[in-house]
């Protein structure tokens, strides 16, 4: 299995506050992505990073931010927290895309209640 | 409409039963594309990419179909162990998941 660890694994939180979901690797992989999983929905991008510092944004952006300071760590910040943002909340890597191979590898979730 | 579609089942079949998934995609630009699973409150696991040509690994057989726009994967002898949600995964740059299709295999 690949390397990557997620914390917390479970947090329950209230409407208006911030929450910072860490996501932490150890294979070195170039790429780290965040997606959240929700019911009838495939898993849906939120932000990636193709390097320390280089980030960009998903397909559901809004209301989330992201950090990447080191090779290994990437961040996932919601600043005001909303019940919509109730969610399972994955981390994924991979390695170089100039293998044209997109394969992703997930840690195992942070499941988040906003109340 | 979706960019990736699957059948969200269930699938409940027996052991032993041969079954099969299809997901369209609505995007002609892809160029790559993978079968994940996902057990019950786990994270999605690959299964399998996709390629050209089909590929075979062990029970598991995956299509793709370009002209028509979509990836088949196949499952012989089911055991119980394959009840799972089967996710299919398209893109080029970003890519988009499938809901997943469920599958239970009953003794």
């Amino acid at each position: 299995d690949a390397g990557i660890t997620q914390s917390p694994r479970h947090k329950v939180t209230e409407t208006g506050t911030p929450v910072t979901l860490r996501c932490h690797q150890t294979e070195n992989h170039r790429y780290m992505y965040w997606y959240r999983q929700d019911p009838g929905h495939g898993l849906r991008l939120i932000h990636y990073s193709y390097g320390v510092k280089d980030t960009d944004k998903g397909e559901v952006s809004d209301g989330y931010s992201v950090s990447r300071s080191k090779t290994e760590d990437f961040l996932l910040t919601l600043e005001s927290a909303t019940s919509s943002q109730t969610s399972v909340y994955f981390c994924a890597i991979s390695s170089d895309h100039g293998t044209a191979s997109y394969e992703q590898y997930f840690g195992p979730g942070t499941r988040l209640t906003v109340t | 409409r979706k960019e990736v579609e699957q059948d969200p089942g269930p699938f409940n079949v027996p052991e032993g039963a041969t079954v099969a998934f299809n997901c369209t995609y609505s995007n002609s630009a892809s160029q790559s594309f993978f079968w994940y699973r996902q057990d019950c409150r786990k994270e999605p696991k690959l299964l399998m990419s996709v390629y050209s040509s089909g590929n075979e690994d062990g029970r598991f057989t995956a299509q793709l179909n370009r002209a028509s726009q979509y990836i088949s994967l196949l499952i012989r002898d089911s055991k119980l162990s394959d009840s799972a949600t089967y996710l299919c995964v398209v893109g080029h740059n970003d890519m988009r998941f499938g809901a997943g299709t469920r599958l239970t295999v009953k003794p």
